[in-house]
């Protein structure tokens, strides 16, 4: 089955300790992408992936990081996590740009205190 | 820079009737793609319909189709004979054809009555 997932779906950490979500697509898309979401905003792109040791930043990167060494695998890192962090995270892939649909992980809940 | 503007935080419609979801856009891109995508309680993303800025034809699948109206920078979506399932909110999204960056407006929760 063709899938985006991520792990895990829900965290609960407290301020300052480092975590990674993972996200890992099986449709060898080129295009991988992580979003928060936050009530009254919509999805907000945080950093994105065109390919393999190619990334950018989205609209709201500051306090994250991001890696793509393999083209499946796209972690979002948080070295030091602050309680404004605290969202739905959405990882998205795709085989291209902006005529493309993105599929969605599952969603992550972390809850930063 | 792209800004999708929905200005329905929430609707209320009755199971049977059509209900359409305001959205519009502002983009500097000559060439661009307009997407929905729904979201239920349990949270997930799905994707509904895509309409591309070169397109002459209205997108349409299924019970949902896209109302675009290029000129009024305007990507209404219809939903025809709403289910109890429909229930959901619901973003209007968009992005430059050769863009990577996916532009999300706040969303419209639809409620559904029996």
């Amino acid at each position: 089955e063709a899938q985006v997932t991520q792990n895990p779906r829900y965290l609960i950490t407290v301020t300052g300790k480092k975590l990674t979500v993972t996200c890992s697509q099986n449709m060898n898309h080129e295009y991988m992408s992580w979003y928060r979401q936050d009530p009254g905003l919509g999805l907000r792109q945080i950093y994105y992936s065109m390919n393999v040791e190619v990334t950018d930043k989205g609209d709201v990167p500051e306090g994250y990081k991001v890696s793509r060494k393999e083209k499946r695998n796209f972690p979002l890192i948080l070295e030091s996590p602050s309680p404004n962090q605290t969202s739905l995270y959405f990882c998205a892939s795709s085989s291209g740009g902006g005529a493309f649909e993105q599929y969605f992980g599952p969603g992550t809940r972390l809850t930063v205190t | 820079a792209q800004k999708i503007t929905q200005t329905q935080p929430g609707m209320f419609v009755q199971e049977k009737e059509a209900v359409t979801l305001d959205c519009t856009y502002d983009t500097s891109d000559p060439s661009y793609g307009l997407f929905w995508y729904k979201q239920p309680s349990s949270g997930e993303m799905i994707f509904l319909i895509y309409q591309g800025s070169y397109d002459q034809q209205n997108a349409t699948e299924g019970r949902y189709s896209l109302n675009f109206q290029k000129a009024r920078k305007s990507a209404n979506l219809v939903i025809s004979a709403s289910q109890l399932g429909d229930s959901a909110m619901y973003f209007c999204a968009m992005s430059g054809i050769n863009d990577y960056k996916l532009s999300f407006g706040a969303g419209t929760t639809v409620t559904v009555r029996a």
